[in-house]
């Protein structure tokens, strides 16, 4: 069955670096989706990528969608405290698979 | 105010015993979820239903069992055979099965000794 897989598991920065989080699935996905969990929370859903080769932004975060829509990224710009928390994928076609996700810590 | 409710968000339990944790949606949503989280890992699929009174096996369903008898609500009951049964579950709600965004309640933390 379909598996996604996502690295890194954790990624300590100092405030005002770059993150980078990277999903792969091992068949082709009809879409993939983006959620974010604080700690103690709960996942918060942030985007979704359907096409080929998309690539959608929200502020500081820059989303990406393989060409083969097997892959995907998450990239943040100048990471602040507020952006604390653990990052997951989930890919769909016949049924939604989560990442492991990667639990994002920021030194201020 | 729309969302998607869970309790209790605490539950401590006797081994042995069973224990239904409860997911109410007001969100008109038809497909619902329930899904297991361990310390440091990701989010794994027990049960989900595309419509009431309709229910199917996610990856880890032994242990477990659910009902979907109202669309508003998908409660969960963790059996004495679930072996491991000491995780943090959380409710998910979508407009339809997959590739729908998928809304979260505050999850129920579960500790059986």
């Amino acid at each position: 069955g379909q598996q996604v897989m996502q690295i890194p598991q954790y990624q300590h920065v100092q405030e005002g670096e770059d993150f980078t989080t990277y999903c792969n699935s091992s068949t082709t996905l009809s879409n993939i989706q983006w959620y974010k969990q604080r700690p103690g929370g709960h996942p918060v859903f942030l985007i979704q990528l359907v096409k080929s080769g998309e690539v959608k932004k929200q502020k500081r975060l820059t989303f990406q969608f393989g060409e083969a829509k097997k892959n995907s990224s998450l990239h943040i710009t100048a990471t602040q405290t507020t952006d604390v928390g653990t990052y997951f994928c989930a890919g769909s076609n016949n049924d939604m698979r989560f990442g492991a996700g990667t639990r994002l810590t920021v030194k201020p | 105010d729309g969302g998607i409710t869970q309790s209790p968000k605490y539950l401590f339990r006797k081994e042995g015993q069973n224990v239904t944790l409860s997911c109410e949606q007001n969100l008109n949503h038809d497909a619902m979820y329930w899904y297991r989280q361990d310390p440091g890992q990701g989010l794994r699929l027990i049960y989900y239903s595309q419509i009431v009174n309709d229910f199917q096996k996610g990856d880890i369903a032994e242990g477990y069992s659910v009902s979907r008898e109202k669309k508003e609500s998908f409660p969960l009951t963790v059996t004495s055979a679930q072996k491991n049964p000491t995780a943090f579950y959380l409710c998910a709600s979508s407009l339809g099965l997959w590739g729908y965004e998928q809304y979260f309640g505050p999850g129920t933390r579960l500790t059986v000794t």
